[in-house]
């Protein structure tokens, strides 16, 4: 298995472009989630997912748009980008605990995003 | 939501034992307590939970008093390569989207 895999590794756009951050997990996995990290940060969630065809609203979501069309992937989108979202995107995907608790979250490599 | 408060920073030589302590004193009775860790340029990942008592696995011991309003995470005899941040989280088995990274512990083992 890959796991959690993200594309590109390192991107720099000019303010007012729009990109797509790329996710994709090969765990059959419900759950995915987008996060972003900023330096000597911890990570903050943006959106995640529960499955296809459902998202949600995380901790910082504004300027950024997602979906889910399959189980395998989570696009992440970037309207309108802005030099505030330079930073380190994450993705990250996850099952229920059949024992109960949190689900154990598995991350992908991270995304590089600079804006200038 | 239960926030969490941990050290900034420690620095610990190699071999030694290393405790990391994170307070939670408004855990749910729902909750259980998460460990990560990131190394630089790279993803967090799991490392141990735990709902009350000692929980051991291969890599680390968790501690939690019956209070739960805290957690230490052990690491035994530290190595070089255990230099990363470890953050620590509180939640319940709710999806995934309702655990919360604060800014972690970055650990340095000094040779």
């Amino acid at each position: 298995n890959a796991g959690v895999t993200q594309t590109p590794k390192f991107q720099v756009l000019k303010t007012g472009q729009s990109m797509t951050l790329q996710c994709a997990q090969d765990m059959n996995h419900e759950y995915m989630s987008w996060y972003r990290q900023d330096p000597g940060m911890g990570l903050r969630l943006i959106h995640y997912s529960v499955g296809a065809g459902i998202t949600d609203q995380g901790e910082v979501p504004n300027g950024y748009n997602v979906s889910r069309s399959t189980t395998e992937d989570f696009p992440l989108r970037l309207l309108s980008a802005a030099p505030s979202q330079t930073s380190v995107y994450f993705c990250a995907s996850s099952s229920p605990e059949l024992a109960g608790g949190p689900d154990t979250q598995y991350f992908g490599p991270g995304t590089r995003l600079t804006v200038l | 939501l239960a926030k969490t408060t941990q050290p900034i920073s420690m620095d610990s030589y190699e071999g030694q034992e290393v405790n990391i302590t994170c307070s939670h004193n408004n855990i749910a009775t729902n909750d259980y307590i998460t460990w990560y860790q990131q190394f630089p340029s790279q993803g967090p990942r799991f490392i141990i939970q735990g709902y009350k008592t000692k929980v051991t696995n291969e890599v680390a011991s968790l501690f939690i008093p019956a209070d739960r309003k805290s957690s230490t995470l052990s690491l035994p005899r530290v190595s070089l390569s255990d230099t990363a941040v470890y953050y620590c989280l509180v939640g319940d088995r709710v999806g995934a989207n309702n655990l919360f990274f604060g800014t972690g512990t970055r650990l340095t083992v000094i040779p």
